[in-house]
């Protein structure tokens, strides 16, 4: 299984501003997913990013607020654009396949 | 028709006892089951998971029962320590044309009494 891990682990943000959080992966993946999980709750899949193509967003999600990078085969970003309080949650990048996903340990964004 | 329904929300089980999730699932082009675990402040893993061709499958402590007919699957944790106190997550995952789906179950809250 690939080692996976984040930047920042956690960030406090003021409303308005954006954050940038990055994942970065032990070896070559072709498909890295973003997920939201809000305390308590189950995961949600944002979008997923395929090197050298648009990431594709599932139904809520938009890439005006959740612009997403994925340069290489090792790394990817996720943007948090123009945050609220509603966009406080635990934001969670994998790699895998349809049927297992290896999981970074996490950002967990507070916004004020 | 894309929902797992995860239950229950919450379970307390004495130390050495049987731990048991249930989840079910509406729509039928799901063709794999994984299980994860999550420990606080940690990203979820993959704990075990299941075919629907299979009815059964375990590994060592943890069992998955699958019933393709009711399409409901659950997981069984035998001699349960409290280690094994987490969250779990059931989910049901698809190929699809150009990118894959997993759909997670809303969790469990875990804990085993000492």
């Amino acid at each position: 299984s690939a080692v996976i891990s984040q930047k920042p682990s956690r960030d406090i943000c003021q409303r308005g501003t954006s954050l940038t959080i990055q994942c970065q992966v032990d070896s070559q993946v072709t498909m890295m997913f973003w997920y939201r999980q809000q305390p308590g709750q189950s995961l949600t899949l944002i979008a997923t990013a395929n090197q050298g193509s648009e990431a594709t967003y599932e139904s809520g999600f938009v890439i005006d607020k959740f612009p997403i990078s994925r340069p290489n085969l090792t790394f990817s970003t996720l943007t948090v654009s123009n945050m609220s309080p509603e966009d406080s949650s635990i934001y969670l990048c994998s790699v895998g396949d349809w049927r297992e996903q290896y999981f970074g340990p996490g950002t967990r964004l507070t916004v004020t | 028709q894309q929902q797992v329904k995860q239950s229950p929300q919450s379970l307390i089980v004495q130390k050495g006892g049987i731990s048991i999730i249930n989840c079910a699932y509406e729509n039928t082009a799901f063709d794999y089951f994984p299980w994860y675990q999550q420990f606080p402040g940690k990203g979820p893993a993959l704990l075990i998971a299941i075919r629907p061709d299979v009815s059964e499958k375990k590994e060592g402590r943890f069992t998955i029962s699958f019933n393709k007919s009711a399409k409901q699957f659950s997981l069984h944790i035998m001699d349960s320590q409290p280690g094994d106190s987490a969250t779990y997550f059931c989910a049901a995952s698809m190929k699809r044309n150009r990118d894959d789906k997993i759909i997670f179950g809303k969790g469990t809250r875990l804990h085993i009494l000492p």
